[in-house]
């Protein structure tokens, strides 16, 4: 069974801080890697996507990516209450025509 | 404006009835899902459709049905089979292999 791991939280960190966000997955085969934030009763909605080692930067937001120790995380610089959500990690499982593994999400709260 | 839309917001099942919920996308995308997310867990896959007219199970499919007649459009039917269909029903779609899925706003059933 595939599974893709996550702390549920919650991580609280104060308005401005950093906010690192983990997750690990099984599948050492996999390719494609999503975060996605969903604010309570709403619908997930896509913020990152990361295919290669390393880093790649989007604003505030910058994903990391380790295929060797099979774990990407997210980091929120200059945190805000605005990002008080619940953040999903996804992973693209390594076989042709199969939907997404998705963790069962962070819960990060931004205090000001 | 392209998306994909899921209707109604909110249903209500009686004892023993079927109910559809309806996902539409014109995003043009081959690839559709269906999810179900309970309070405070994480999203599982219920039924997905690689193309038109072939669909395959997820990990709960059990009580559920769907159809693929169009590109278009994913219909959910929860049957009554389902004992505990009350939960956040969330659609999704996908442009290509390794690319990102996208959600709609979702639909929340309830019990009667």
């Amino acid at each position: 069974q595939k599974e893709v791991e996550q702390n549920s939280g919650p991580l609280s960190v104060p308005e401005g801080a950093i906010a690192s966000l983990n997750c690990t997955y099984s599948d050492r085969g996999s390719q494609s890697f999503f975060w996605y934030r969903q604010y309570s009763g709403k619908s997930p909605e896509l913020i990152m996507s990361i295919y290669s080692n390393g880093d790649k930067e989007d604003g505030r937001f910058t994903a990391q990516l380790n295929k060797a120790s099979q774990y990407v995380s997210l980091l929120i610089r200059d945190s805000q209450p605005s990002d008080s959500a619940t953040y999903l990690c996804a992973v693209n499982a390594n076989q042709a025509g199969t939907a997404l593994i998705f963790g069962k999400g962070t819960t990060l709260s931004v205090s000001s | 404006d392209g998306g994909i839309t899921q209707s109604p917001k909110y249903l209500f099942r009686k004892e023993g009835q079927n109910v559809t919920l309806s996902c539409e996308q014109n995003l043009n995308h081959d690839a559709m899902y269906w999810y179900r997310q309970d309070p405070g867990q994480g999203l599982r896959l219920i039924y997905y459709s690689q193309i038109v007219n072939d669909f395959q199970k997820g990990d709960i499919a059990e009580g559920y049905s769907v159809s693929r007649e169009k590109k278009e459009s994913f219909p959910l039917t929860v049957t009554s089979a389902q004992k505990n269909p009350t939960a956040f029903y969330l659609c999704a779609s996908k442009d290509r292999e390794g690319q990102p899925q996208h959600f709609g706003d979702g639909t929340r059933l309830s019990i009667l």
